[in-house]
């Protein structure tokens, strides 16, 4: 059974500081991974989408990265502003099943002025 | 931008009412979905659905849980008799593809309560 875990589960930082975000995941048979943004009581916001035979996705000051081999997947935000405090979450397909997302725990980010 | 919009935005229930959860996807997807999130839980997968039936369904979706889609726009969850756990927040989700890209998107989330 497939589990994906982020860690840290929260990070606090200065306004400006670049960061990376950690996701893992346990079966390495995905099709792909997406990361979302969650601010809270509201929805899921698609911020990148990597295929399983890509290695990296950009958006902004938004990077993220697969290696799909041992399973681990890092968003990295540039230059944090304090508009990006929210939750982030990754979730992985697998290779079967209708588009069924597996979700992991989450890392809620705080970025201070 | 299109996007997946969701009614009631909160709802409170009686324990045992049925609720019925509205969604409308983007209007030239194909593959709808619901999940859920019970407060400081995981999102959790519910159920899929293409051309007009069930195509997927986790462990958590049973004979309480259905899902229509009555007209050429909306898309509905309804809980038959609903449980104190059944309180979460419940998203509906949709795709242009099957996994060609893959990318879901989400609708802001309907609060359920049941007291």
């Amino acid at each position: 059974k497939q589990e994906v875990t982020q860690i840290p589960a929260a990070l606090s930082v200065p306004e400006g500081e670049n960061l990376v975000l950690n996701c893992s995941f346990t079966d390495s048979a995905i099709y792909n991974l997406q990361w979302f943004r969650q601010d809270p009581g509201k929805g899921l916001t698609s911020l990148l989408l990597i295929q399983s035979s890509q290695r990296e996705q950009t958006s902004g000051r938004l990077n993220a990265s697969l290696d799909k081999s041992s399973g681990r997947s890092t968003l990295y935000i540039a230059a944090s502003q304090p508009g990006d405090s929210a939750t982030y979450l990754c979730a992985v397909t697998m290779n079967t099943g209708f588009q069924k997302l597996v979700f992991g725990t989450g890392t809620r980010l705080l970025v201070s002025p | 931008e299109p996007e997946v919009t969701q009614t009631p935005s909160h709802q409170v229930t009686q324990m045992g009412q049925e609720v019925i959860l509205r969604c409308v996807p983007i209007s030239n997807h194909l593959y709808f979905y619901w999940y859920r999130q019970i407060l400081g839980q995981k999102v959790e997968f519910l159920v899929s659905f293409y051309n007009n039936e069930i195509s997927e369904k986790s462990e958590i979706f049973d004979d309480q849980f259905s899902v229509e889609r009555p007209d050429g726009s909306n898309f509905t969850l309804k809980i038959r008799s609903t449980k104190l756990e059944d309180s979460a927040m419940y998203f509906c989700a949709s795709s242009q593809r099957l996994q060609n890209t893959g990318e879901l998107f989400f609708g802001e989330g309907s609060r359920l309560t049941v007291l």
